[in-house]
């Protein structure tokens, strides 16, 4: 089965541009996760989503960032404009329903380099 | 959510067995307890998870007393190549996804 699908995989930009991160989850997940990590930071939950519909976007640290789940197989993180702050590891993660405590599956990342 | 304490760092060497203990004294009644991996430049792998006592998977064994108030996971005769972060994490069931939180970690570096 494939896993979650990040792409794209790296990316570099400058700033002020507009960044889009997308994401794949397992088929048959129900709820999706966006994190980032930094090394100052560590590994930050920015917001989930349950069946489409986000549920905690406490995480997002400002306006710049959105993120969107318009259905079950595709989402969205969006960072406009963006900043050499935002240079970091962005992962998506989802879970499947009924599953037992915390068990989420991974993507690859997207390694985000603003200069 | 139940907030987990574990170790900042552990240095080991090839062949030893390495046990990170986590703890975690507010544990409700409903929470399990998983353990995830992760390697540099790759996100996390769930390794193992469990509600009480002891269970065994290919990879590690994680060990629960009758109180849940701490868990440790036991790695055997570790290789250079566990060498990597691991996290502890509590949380309840559920249908539906929940606020998954990672703490810091345990950077583990098995030395040859």
């Amino acid at each position: 089965d494939a896993g979650v699908i990040q792409s794209p995989r790296h990316e570099v930009t400058e700033m002020g541009q507009e960044v889009t991160l997308r994401c794949k989850p397992i088929s048959g997940h129900n709820s999706l996760f966006w994190y980032r990590q930094t090394m100052m930071r560590g590994l930050e939950l920015l917001i989930y989503f349950n069946n489409n519909v986000p549920i905690d976007d406490s995480g997002m640290p400002e306006d710049r960032f959105s993120a969107k789940m318009p259905n079950a197989s595709f989402s969205t993180l969006k960072i406009q404009p963006s900043e050499p702050r935002d240079s970091a590891v962005y992962f998506c993660a989802s879970s499947r329903p009924g599953f037992s405590g915390n068990t989420i599956y991974f993507g690859e990342g997207s390694w985000l380099t603003v200069v | 959510l139940a907030k987990t304490t574990q170790p900042i760092s552990m240095d080991s060497y090839e062949g030893q067995e390495v046990n990170i203990t986590c703890s975690h004294n507010n544990i409700a009644t409903n929470d399990y307890i998983t353990w995830y991996q992760q390697f540099p430049s790759q996100g996390p792998r769930f390794i193992i998870q469990g509600y009480k006592t002891k269970v065994t998977n290919e990879v590690a064994s994680l060990f629960i007393p009758a109180d849940r108030k701490s868990s440790t996971l036991s790695l055997p005769r570790v290789s250079l190549s566990d060498t990597a972060v691991y996290y502890c994490l509590v949380g309840p069931t559920g249908t539906g996804g929940f606020k998954t939180i990672f703490g810091a970690g345990t950077r583990l570096f098995v030395k040859a």
